[in-house]
Parts: structure tokens; sequence; C-alpha cells
């Protein structure tokens, strides 16, 4: 089974500064790792996936992540945030072996960013 | 434009009543997935359809009932049997059950039991 640890419930921050958010997870397998943002009262939008290849992944409005397997981390980073960067953010898992099930998304409990002026 | 839709976006129930929400996706997306959001609880998986006609229970399936009759729609009933139905729903769909293929979110249906 897998697990998603985010460990920052809230991240209050000021515009410009750079952010982090963590991400660990628990895993007996190798797993795809998501990560998707979610304003106030609305839908899920993925921000970046690592699936294979570079460590580093890029993703839309700026983020980034890195893959560490060894540390089984998975941590979002932005080097400036702005306050439309105000959400919260999650991090997900899925296992990459597909044998006919679906490897469901497994999220953690979720980050809130505020980005104060 | 593509996308997925989720109606109502607010929902209200007396307890003991069932009701439905909708999801229709004109993504031409195969699989698609029902999540319940609980504040501080991320997002628990109620059921999923890797295809028209078929549909697996997720983690939490207990309570709600669903149904995959067309490609595109794929409604959620909230029973009456499910204690604490009050959340926040989410319809996802993704091209094929792959573990690598992106999910799509609705903007959801918020449900409350009065």
């Amino acid at each position: 089974a897998q697990s998603v640890t985010q460990l920052d419930s809230q991240v209050p921050v000021f515009e410009e500064a750079p952010v982090e958010l963590r991400c660990n997870y628990s895993s007996s397998v190798s797993v795809y790792l998501f990560w998707y943002v979610q304003y106030p009262n609305q839908g899920l939008q993925l921000l970046l996936k690592y699936l294979s290849g570079s460590t580093l992944v890029k993703g839309i409005n700026g983020f980034e992540a890195e893959f560490n397997k060894s540390q089984t981390s998975f941590h979002l980073r932005k080097p400036s945030v702005h306050i439309s960067d105000t959400a919260e953010y999650f991090c997900a898992v899925t296992p990459t072996n597909y044998g006919g099930s679906q490897g469901n998304l497994i999220f953690g409990k979720g980050t809130k960013l505020s980005v104060k002026p | 434009d593509g996308g997925i839709t989720q109606s109502p976006k607010y929902l209200f129930r007396k307890e003991g009543q069932n009701v439905t929400l909708s999801c229709e996706q004109n993504l031409n997306h195969d699989a698609m997935y029902w999540y319940r959001q609980d504040p501080g609880q991320g997002l628990r998986l109620i059921y999923y359809s890797q295809i028209v006609n078929d549909f697996q229970k997720g983690d939490i399936a207990e309570g709600y009932s669903v149904s995959r009759e067309k490609k595109e729609s794929f409604p959620l009933t909230v029973t009456s049997a499910q204690k604490n139905p009050t959340a926040f729903y989410l319809c996802a769909s993704s091209i094929g059950p792959n573990p690598y293929n992106e999910q799509f979110f609705g903007p959801g249906t918020r449900l409350t039991v009065l």
C-alpha cells in the first residue's frame, strides 16, 4: 500500500518570497508522483508530474519539484510567489504497475499556501 | 470547450433521502472517478470506472452507488446508508486507466445534509 505525507498543513509566506511545500511518500513499489493545485471551491488542476527521467520536473505557473528516491520525497518549490498562488496544494502518488486494475491516486491531506502582501 | 461539468454546485439533503450528483465529460475519456473531499483529509476515492458498463469500488464506497451507461456520464448516488455525507464531491476523468494518465477534475458539488 502507498501513503503520502504532506508535512505542513499551512504555509504562510510573503509575496515574492520563495516557498517549498514538502511531500514524502511510502511505497513498496515504484510510483508516479503528482502535484495538484486547488483554488477555493474549485476542482483540482495538475501542476506537474514525475513519471521517469530527470528528477527535476518543471510545471505550470513557475513551479518545480524534485524527486528524491532515497528520501522518498517530492517537494514542490517556487522561487518567488504571487498573491494568486494562494491555494491548497495536494501531492499524490500512484503505483507504476498496471495490472488491469486502476492504479488509483493516493492523495496527501493538502497544504494551504497563503501568500500575503 | 472540452471539460468536465458537475451539477448542481450546491446540494442540500434531508436525512434519509437519496440524492444523485451529476458528472458529464466531453473529453472522450474512457476512465472516470468520484472522490470525496473533507477538510484536512485530502481526497478519497469512492468509485471508478475504466469503461462503459463497468465500475469498481474505491476506498470508501459504502453508502454510495454509481452507474456508467454512457461514456460521457458517471452519476453518483449518495444513499441514506451513508452516515456522514456532508462533503465536497469531485468527479474526474482520464483518457485511459493507465496510472500515468493525467486526471482532469470537475468543479465539484458541495453536499450538505440538513
